[in-house]
């Protein structure tokens, strides 16, 4: 399977909202709601942020949201922080895995 | 609290073979499916391998089938991987990663494996 299509980079100013889009097809994003979104600072292991598309794990602020639209997954998050400057991946979960190639946010 | 941590990795001549530990602990190991997932120097995560809880399923990448091998030990809450054959696109940080049937909730530090002669 290919990978899923994100843009590679995006970027914002502290308080305001960004959205990371997450492009796949109708076997994967589509299918399920088996979306999950990682953080990653460089040199460091990935960490989850958003699973099932939306929901979010115990200790991930609120600022960060995740949503569904037919074959695109969508990562949001409001209020950016200086400390929210990392890349952000993807990922389908369904019959195999497969990952989006990753979008570097910059807060400027 | 959740704890993976891996070993083995390190430089390696094309052809040859290395295998990869992740030490588990926080959590009933054998209850849990787990993954290697892989990140070459400057890209994206790519999914290698999973075993299913009891060890008794194993998917793989098709770039690594046949030459790369999945393993657990319950018993010692480790999970390995056997890594034969190695080519120079298989230079990577190797992470494992506990299942939670739909995403992964837990990633280790990861370890880097260079293949080069």
């Amino acid at each position: 399977q290919s990978a899923l299509t994100q843009p590679a980079s995006v970027s914002g100013s502290p308080g305001q909202s960004i959205t990371i889009s997450c492009t796949g097809t109708s076997s994967d994003i589509g299918a399920y709601n088996y979306v999950s979104w990682y953080q990653q600072y460089p040199g460091k292991a990935p960490k989850l942020m958003i699973y099932e598309v939306s929901h979010r794990p115990s200790g991930v602020s609120n600022r960060f949201s995740g949503s569904k639209s037919g074959n695109t997954a969508s990562l949001t998050i409001s209020g950016l922080q200086a400390e929210d400057e990392a890349d952000y991946y993807c990922s389908s979960y369904t019959s195999s895995v497969i990952f989006g190639g990753g979008t570097k946010l910059t807060v400027l | 609290q959740v704890q993976l941590v891996e070993s083995g990795g390190g430089v390696v001549q094309p052809g040859r073979s290395l295998r990869l530990s992740c030490a588990a602990s926080g959590f009933t190991v054998s209850r849990y499916g787990m993954h290697w997932v892989r990140q070459a120097p400057g890209k994206g995560l790519a999914w290698v391998a999973v075993i299913s809880y009891d060890g008794t399923k194993k998917y793989y990448e098709d770039s690594v089938k046949g030459r790369f091998t999945i393993s657990r030990d319950n018993s010692k809450n480790t999970l390995y991987l056997q890594m034969n054959s190695l080519r120079a696109e298989d230079t990577a940080v190797y992470y494992c990663a506990k299942d939670s049937m739909s995403y992964f909730d837990y990633w280790g530090q990861g370890t880097l494996v260079t293949v080069s002669s």
